[in-house]
């Protein structure tokens, strides 16, 4: 089935970079674009950017220009995601989802399906 | 950037109740959304895309409606596996997500 498996909770000091990994499998990597999305604690979702898995395209937040990047090793099927020069409102649970397309008459239309599990990292001094 | 909001934020329902939740966009979107469902401490799950797409393998007494700026997500009746926070979020342009409802126990 298809599954994305995001790696462990992290717990980095103000100032220092995380580097969260996702490895997809079930389905051919290429085909597909890979979205971060984060949650701080009992708060909503923010989407943080997407990635072309194919082509290494990347669409960033442009609150979070300069400070993230991701990338994609298509030949392990993972993506991963860096933060720089994190502060304490970063703390949040860091979530990796498969970009899915549909093309129809009417459009081309967007969601993310399925989710990684979560990586919760924590910035703390 | 486009906002979305919910509304009500949270609700409180009975196993069998019927439940709406509003979702509006800050201009239109045509039929570029979509709605999640999250648990505590789980991934948020897609329960329908394109407005009113059913995805695979989700209860069909979950449907949603709507287009341009107004969007409704409809539990016919509810079940104890429902008990969740829903979220829209719109894929018109950068995606952006509303801040959820929640959806307790009466």
């Amino acid at each position: 089935q298809v599954q994305l498996v995001q790696s462990g909770a992290e717990v980095k000091k103000p100032g220092a970079s995380v580097k969260v990994s996702c490895k997809a499998s079930g389905y051919t990597f290429t085909s597909y674009g890979i979205s971060w999305v984060r949650q701080a604690p009992g708060q909503g979702l923010e989407w943080m950017g997407w990635i072309s898995a194919y082509n290494g395209n990347t669409n960033y937040a442009q609150k979070l220009q300069g400070r993230v990047t991701m990338t994609t090793d298509t030949s392990t099927s993972t993506a991963y995601m860096e933060l720089r020069s994190l502060r304490s409102d970063d703390t949040a649970v860091y979530y990796c989802a498969r970009d899915s397309v549909y093309s129809s008459s009417s459009g081309k239309y967007n969601w993310f399906d399925p989710w990684g599990q979560g990586t919760l990292v924590t910035v703390s001094s | 950037d486009i906002q979305m909001t919910q509304s009500p934020s949270s609700l409180s329902a009975s196993v069998g109740d019927r439940v709406t939740i509003t979702c509006r966009a800050s201009q239109s979107i045509s039929s570029y959304l979509n709605w999640y469902q999250q648990k505590p401490g789980k991934a948020p799950k897609l329960l329908i895309y394109a407005a009113s797409s059913l995805q695979s393998g989700v209860p069909s007494r979950f449907s949603g409606s709507g287009s341009g700026t107004d969007f409704t997500l409809t539990i016919s009746s509810l079940q104890p596996e429902d008990f969740a926070t829903y979220y829209c979020q719109q894929s018109y342009s950068t995606p952006s997500f509303g801040p959820g409802t929640k959806v307790d126990i009466k």
